[in-house]
């Protein structure tokens, strides 16, 4: 396993276009986060998965982002009418159940709304 | 509501010296895990140390150490013999029963030959 895979690694997009990530996390790994980072700040939280189903969303995100994991497998990641303040990186992890797991990092997708 | 507060946005150290990174947190729960986590200049982030709140005794990784105050819900960095490729941000991360890591801002460090 060639652990957590983004695509793609960079997008850029007008304004008002749709965009969609894919993230692949490590393959026995149940829970899959979606992060959105901007430039000198931390990780945001947007959305969980435990397995397929979505446990927690961000009420930050506002309705234009949608995130999936069907069969519990690999997650998409979209966000429609994109906004200039869209722009980031968006990061994906996966881990095993428990607290005390380690959460493993894909190395992103970069996004930019021009 | 979790809150995670780094107050050192860049520290800067000499290569084989000792720096501490310092966080803070907030959470009403009892039960929870402590991440550090490093984040090498455009590279993915990696787990650098973690620490069980019920465990007393402090975590240690190698060159890698942490102050685990549970009163005072403070959770430092230690980082002795520092190498130039610690260079990177770091970022301290509670885990709580929302399985979710919440991240601080973060601190550069930067290691000087």
């Amino acid at each position: 396993d060639t652990g957590v895979s983004q695509n793609p690694r960079h997008k850029i997009t007008k304004r008002g276009q749709n965009v969609t990530f894919r993230c692949d996390p490590i393959s026995e790994h149940n829970r899959l986060y979606w992060y959105r980072q901007t430039l000198g700040q931390g990780p945001e939280f947007l959305t969980y998965f435990q397995n397929e189903a979505q446990l927690e969303k961000s009420r930050l995100l506002s309705d234009r982002f949608s995130a999936e994991r069907p069969k519990g497998s690999f997650s998409t990641l979209e966000i429609q009418r994109t906004e200039q303040g869209d722009s980031a990186m968006y990061l994906c992890a996966s881990s095993l159940p428990g607290l005390n797991t380690e959460a493993f990092f894909g190395q992103g997708t970069r996004l930019t709304v021009v | 509501a979790q809150t995670v507060t780094q107050s050192q946005p860049e520290m800067s150290v000499q290569e084989a010296e000792t720096v501490t990174l310092s966080c803070t947190y907030d959470t009403s729960e009892s039960n929870y895990y402590l991440f550090w986590y490093k984040q090498p200049p455009s590279r993915q982030m990696i787990l650098v140390i973690r620490q069980e709140a019920y465990k007393q005794q402090n975590a240690t990784e190698n060159r890698f150490s942490v102050n685990f105050q549970k009163a005072a819900k403070s959770f430092s960095l230690k980082i002795s013999d520092s190498q130039l490729g610690d260079t990177a941000m770091y970022f301290c991360a509670p885990v709580t029963g929302t399985y979710k890591y919440i991240f601080g801002t973060g601190t550069r460090l930067k290691v000087l030959a």
